[in-house]
């Protein structure tokens, strides 16, 4: 089965502490991005990467850390320092950058 | 940045009938993508489109590429209750720097009334 699966579903933690979230993907993408969404929100991009070992960073990095060491994983670290990190974080993967995105079954990070 | 309009917010309709949504951007798009969002879920997309005029169905999804590239439409026939979510376009720009990146609307929240 093909697909992009992200873990944890739901992720807890407390303020000041950094934060990984897994994605990866088996459907021979070589693109790969970092959503958030926030209630009554559209998506916004946190990075994205086109390439192994090549990523850019989108609309809302700052906060925000990703390594894309194998084509088909894409870790997301949210650090200490993003200063409102409650969210449901999205991943994605496409052919290329021009192709259409498909996305996995997102994380809801909560940090008190 | 790009902006995109997304109405409307949110609509509710008796089971059967159609619905109809539409997105509006401040510049011109090369692609537009229609995608369905359950309660705590990713989006899954529906519909692609990649030409002006171009018009794409999906089963008793139909969505258009308007002709300006600035919009597009979905259009949802007979509706049932598992069409409840949130649907989501998003489009790519034409040229620039953000030729690379989706552009999401905010969603339409759909409730179908049985």
């Amino acid at each position: 089965d093909g697909g992009i699966t992200q873990s944890p579903k739901y992720l807890f933690r407390k303020e000041g502490q950094n934060v990984t979230l897994s994605c990866e993907q088996n459907l021979n993408h070589d693109a790969m991005y970092w959503y958030r969404q926030d209630p009554g929100q559209g998506l916004r991009l946190i990075y994205y990467s086109q390439i192994v070992n090549d990523f850019q960073k989108g609309d809302i990095a700052e906060g925000y850390s990703v390594s894309r060491e194998k084509k088909e994983s894409f870790p997301l670290t949210v650090t200490s320092a993003q200063k409102n990190p409650t969210a449901f974080y999205l991943c994605a993967s496409s052919m290329g950058t021009g192709n259409e995105q498909y996305f996995g079954p997102g994380t809801r990070l909560t940090v008190t | 940045g790009q902006q995109l309009n997304q109405s409307p917010q949110s609509m509710f309709i008796q089971e059967g009938e159609d619905v109809s949504m539409n997105c509006t951007s401040s510049s011109i798009f090369n692609t537009w993508l229609w995608y369905k969002q359950d309660p705590g879920e990713g989006p899954v997309l529906l519909i692609a489109l990649y030409k002006a005029g171009e018009l794409t169905s999906n089963g008793r999804l139909t969505a258009q590429f308007g002709i300006t590239r600035k919009d597009s439409f979905l259009n949802i026939s007979a509706s049932i209750p598992s069409d409840v979510g949130i649907y989501f376009c998003a489009g790519r720009s034409a040229s620039g720097a953000g030729s690379y990146q989706l552009t999401f609307g905010k969603g339409t929240k759909l409730s179908v009334i049985p």
